[in-house]
């Protein structure tokens, strides 16, 4: 267990929906950062956000946003969904940014049909 | 900018050496190393930041070169536990974004 809490693991819907990915980071770290990973892809960076703020921004598409809450736990909302939207989606903790490693959670599996 | 990492696959015996590189067209700010596991999570290895600092937890070593913007990612030794896609990433001047290279997949065997 890393201490970076992902749910649900799995995720299977339909073309056109909404569905909200959740993380909690690990104890004391204040950054998280969301990562999209597709087959044969790397990991593509879409958010960061420190302390509730959002930091830095990737090739997130309008159709997804992100928020940090005060309790510093974090949700991906992913709307109208398409096809190629599916993916392993990671959410990555770090005490602080840029000079921290990230601890990364073990991701949720979206499927769309 | 997304760092390119070389090379895009290797094999070896358990017990030989390997590097993996990582370079980059922008100046770097700092470069991370990561292993993954099918169907893992990616677990850090190694932070390399500008200026010489390294930050990591496992026996492995890394080297970057701030002027030729490059790291290279030294795995000694290899047992059959190193096998998986290592990545680099890499973040450049004022910009947090942590982003990726490719991934080079490293497999060990007996």
């Amino acid at each position: 267990d890393s201490g970076v809490t992902q749910t649900p693991k799995h995720l299977i819907t339909a073309t056109g929906q909404r569905v909200t990915l959740r993380c909690s980071p690990r104890s004391g770290d204040l950054s998280v950062y969301w990562y999209q990973q597709s087959l044969d892809q790397g990991l593509q960076f879409l958010i960061q956000y420190y302390n509730g703020e959002e930091r830095a921004k990737g090739n997130i598409l309008e159709r997804f946003s992100a928020q940090q809450f005060p309790d510093l736990h974090s949700e991906l909302n992913l709307s109208s969904l398409e096809l190629g939207d599916s993916a392993l989606y990671f959410c990555a903790s770090s005490v602080a940014f840029r000079q921290s490693g990230y601890t990364f959670g073990s991701g949720t599996r979206l499927t769309v049909v | 900018q997304q760092p390119v990492q070389s090379p895009q696959a290797v094999i070896l015996r358990e017990g030989e050496d390997a590097v993996i590189n990582c370079s980059s067209s922008k100046a770097l700010y700092s470069v991370h190393w990561y292993r993954q596991k099918h169907g893992e999570a990616p677990v850090f290895l190694m932070i390399l930041l500008k200026g010489g600092e390294q930050k990591g937890h496992e026996k492995i070593s890394a080297s970057f070169n701030e002027k030729k913007q490059q790291s290279s990612l030294y795995l000694t030794a290899s047992q059959l536990s190193y096998s998986g896609t290592y990545f680099c990433g890499s973040t450049q001047g004022g910009s947090e974004k942590l982003v990726f290279g490719k991934g080079t997949k490293l497999t060990v065997n007996p």
